[in-house]
């Protein structure tokens, strides 16, 4: 198993471009949530999803879209880039009824 | 709003001391507390959690106490070891809400010989 799986590990983006950040994950999880890590701030909560076809908003979701077709993909869409949106992005999946997180290694994106 | 406060925010122990990390949380809603790992430029790897009827967990030289009434919550390592520093996040969630989960800032830890 591969576990989390995300792409890719680094991006730089001009203002106002768009992109997505890939996350699969293999071991059939209900649930996927993507998080951003800023400095001296821990992680927050952008989107979550506990099943294909179901999202819902976290802390943070102003400037990400989110769609779940499958049980293996979360991909997190910039629509827009800023460079507040500069940050280290972690996707996480767990089984349905669990709350224990497992996190892909990051994607390290840079807005200039 | 911060629901999950974290300190120290860095702290420095020598090999074979004790490290001390300290939460507290706000939303007595929460009955679910992990404590997560990270290494640099890796992703959280979750250590030890715990449940609010039990007051401390204890799973090798990491010990999780929990005090309910003061919503507070701490990590303890034993007998620290160089391959513990890194950088360590206490979380809180609602068991069974999918791995929606609060963070608290993180404390980095450096355990020197």
């Amino acid at each position: 198993n591969a576990g989390v799986t995300q792409t890719p590990k680094f991006q730089v983006l001009k203002t106002g471009q768009s992109m997505t950040l890939q996350c699969a994950q293999d071991m059939n999880h209900e649930y996927m949530s993507w998080y951003r890590q800023d400095p001296g701030m821990g992680l927050r909560l952008i989107h979550y999803s506990v099943g294909a076809g179901i999202t819902d908003q976290g802390e943070v979701p102003n400037g990400y879209n989110v769609s779940r077709s499958t049980t293996e993909d979360f991909p997190l869409r910039l629509l827009s880039a800023a460079p507040s949106q500069t940050s280290v992005y972690f996707c996480a999946s767990s089984p349905q009824g669990r709350t224990e997180a497992f996190f892909g290694q990051g994607t390290r994106l840079t807005v200039v | 709003q911060q629901q999950v406060k974290q300190s120290p925010q860095s702290l420095i122990v020598q090999k074979g001391g004790i490290s001390i990390i300290n939460c507290a949380y706000e939303n007595t809603a929460f009955d679910y507390f992990p404590w997560y790992q990270q290494f640099p430029g890796k992703g959280p790897a979750l250590l030890i959690a715990i449940r609010p009827d039990v007051s401390e967990k204890k799973e090798g030289r990491f010990t999780i106490s929990f005090n309910k009434s003061a919503k507070q919550f701490s990590l303890h390592i034993m007998d620290s070891q160089p391959g513990d520093s890194a950088t360590y996040f206490c979380a809180a969630g609602i068991r069974g809400g999918g791995n929606k989960l609060t963070f608290g800032t993180g404390t980095q830890l450096k355990v020197e010989l």
